[in-house]
């Protein structure tokens, strides 16, 4: 079946910029997401790109799209401690019959101030 | 605003208990979700529905039912619960077409003694 993975821990000093990695297996991908989530609480949207796109850029997030070596990335540039939190990559696979997404395990990111 | 509730966000309950979780969302979306959450294995997919009256099962199924009588409102039943079953569920919800983004509950920490 599909798979998504993350890395399971990432720390940064506040202001850098801070990127979190995500590799899927499934080619047919048509959306791909990055959700957060803070402690206690349940998943927010941050932000999402169609599988057509290399790039999408949201205020201080960035998203970039390698299809071919299926890889998305997360750019949060000028990390404040409030970035503290774990983010979800998920894709939506191109089966219109399934409307399920497949998530990865979370990347806890940590602000040191 | 997209608005998904849960009905607790803790409980505790015995093994062997029926245990009842209830979600409700505002935006008539067809799709529902629950999902758990556990350290290190990111959501897992317990149970999906498109539409009232269907369900299909997810990833991790046994031991779960569900039940969709109305649209806004989607339940997650324990029919007995056992210790293995403590975790966070998070509920979700979303349109059926387009990019179906997800939108989550605040999550219910459940803790079987």
């Amino acid at each position: 079946g599909e798979d998504v993975e993350q890395s399971l821990f990432l720390s940064v000093r506040e202001g850098d910029s801070s990127v979190i990695n995500c590799t899927y297996t499934d080619s047919s991908s048509t959306y791909l997401y990055w959700y957060k989530q803070e402690p206690g609480a349940g998943l927010q949207l941050l932000t999402y790109i169609f599988s057509n796109m290399d790039m999408k850029q949201d205020q201080r997030l960035t998203v970039l799209l390698n299809k071919k070596d299926k890889h998305l990335s997360l750019r949060i540039a000028d990390t404040q401690t409030g970035d503290s939190a774990i983010y979800f990559c998920a894709e939506r696979g191109g089966d219109t019959g399934r409307r399920a997404l497949t998530f990865g395990s979370g990347t806890r990111l940590q602000v040191q101030p | 605003d997209v608005k998904v509730t849960q009905s607790s966000r803790y409980l505790v309950k015995r093994t062997g208990e029926k245990v009842f979780l209830e979600c409700v969302q505002d935006m008539d979306h067809e799709n529902m979700f629950w999902y758990r959450q556990d350290p290190g294995l990111g959501l897992r997919l317990i149970y999906f529905s498109y539409d009232v009256k269907m369900k299909e099962k997810g990833d991790i199924p046994e031991g779960y039912s569900v039940s969709r009588e109305k649209k806004e409102r989607f339940s997650l039943i324990l029919e007995s619960a056992s210790t293995n079953q403590t975790s966070m569920y998070l509920c979700a919800s979303s349109w059926g077409q387009g990019k179906s983004e997800q939108y989550f509950g605040p999550g219910t920490r459940l803790t079987v003694t």
